[in-house]
């Protein structure tokens, strides 16, 4: 089966500008969860989907990023207007089920300059 | 809020030596994780513990789930060149379906 896709791989963007991050879960996987981890430290929670409901968004920092999974397939996530503290590494991840360990997709590389 | 402490924080070895590496928390975990990203990709999930005292092997990996469900162990042997990447640990407590990561620890393979 095909893995979890995120794309863009990278992306570097000036402070102030928009930038949408895009992943694919795993067919028929309802669980999507999206994690951000900034240089060296711990890979933290953002939020978690249930097919097109928002489970969980208790990790998500402030009201400038906005997540999305209409139809309960793909996910977006949002950041407008960027920060410097927005630089990092964005994982989006699913699962079939909740008590399962999920399956990472590559990651996109967010560079806010 | 729920932290996990991971050490060693960066580990450098000979080829064929074993490794040890673990996860601590002032928290009691259900579920425990160990996962293995490399350069340019996502973590990639190894073992996954459900129960306290618990010891699972993939290969020449070992993870054990610790009796207190506060701790939790990964094993290495016979470490070899790809092995080399960071190790993370995940830990979820009952009631919710986010885990909490630790800091990684970054293993390098001298061969």
């Amino acid at each position: 089966e095909a893995g979890v896709t995120q794309f863009p791989s990278h992306s570097v963007i000036e402070k102030g500008q928009t930038v949408t991050l895009r992943c694919d879960p795993i067919s028929g996987h309802d669980n999507l969860y999206w994690y951000r981890r900034v240089m060296g430290k711990e890979i933290k929670f953002l939020l978690h989907f249930v097919k097109e409901s928002k489970q969980d968004e208790s990790g998500m920092p402030n009201n400038r990023f906005l997540a999305e999974r209409t139809g309960g397939t793909y996910s977006t996530l949002k950041v407008q207007p960027a920060e410097l503290e927005d630089s990092g590494v964005y994982f989006c991840a699913s699962s079939l089920r909740t008590d399962q360990g999920y399956t990472f997709g590559s990651g996109t590389r967010l560079t806010v300059v | 809020g729920q932290q996990l402490n991971q050490s060693p924080q960066s580990m450098f070895i000979q080829e064929g030596e074993d490794v040890s590496m673990n996860c601590t928390s002032s928290s009691i975990f259900n579920t425990w994780l160990w996962y293995k990203q490399e350069p340019g990709e996502g973590p990639v999930l190894l073992i996954a513990l459900y129960k306290a005292g618990e010891l699972t092997s993939n290969g020449r990996l070992t993870a054990q789930f610790g009796i207190t469900r506060k701790d939790s162990f990964l094993n290495i042997s016979a470490s070899i060149p790809s092995d080399v990447g960071i190790y993370f640990c995940a830990g979820r407590t009952s009631g919710t379906y986010k885990y909490i990561f630790g800091t990684g620890t970054r293993l390098k393979v001298l061969a």
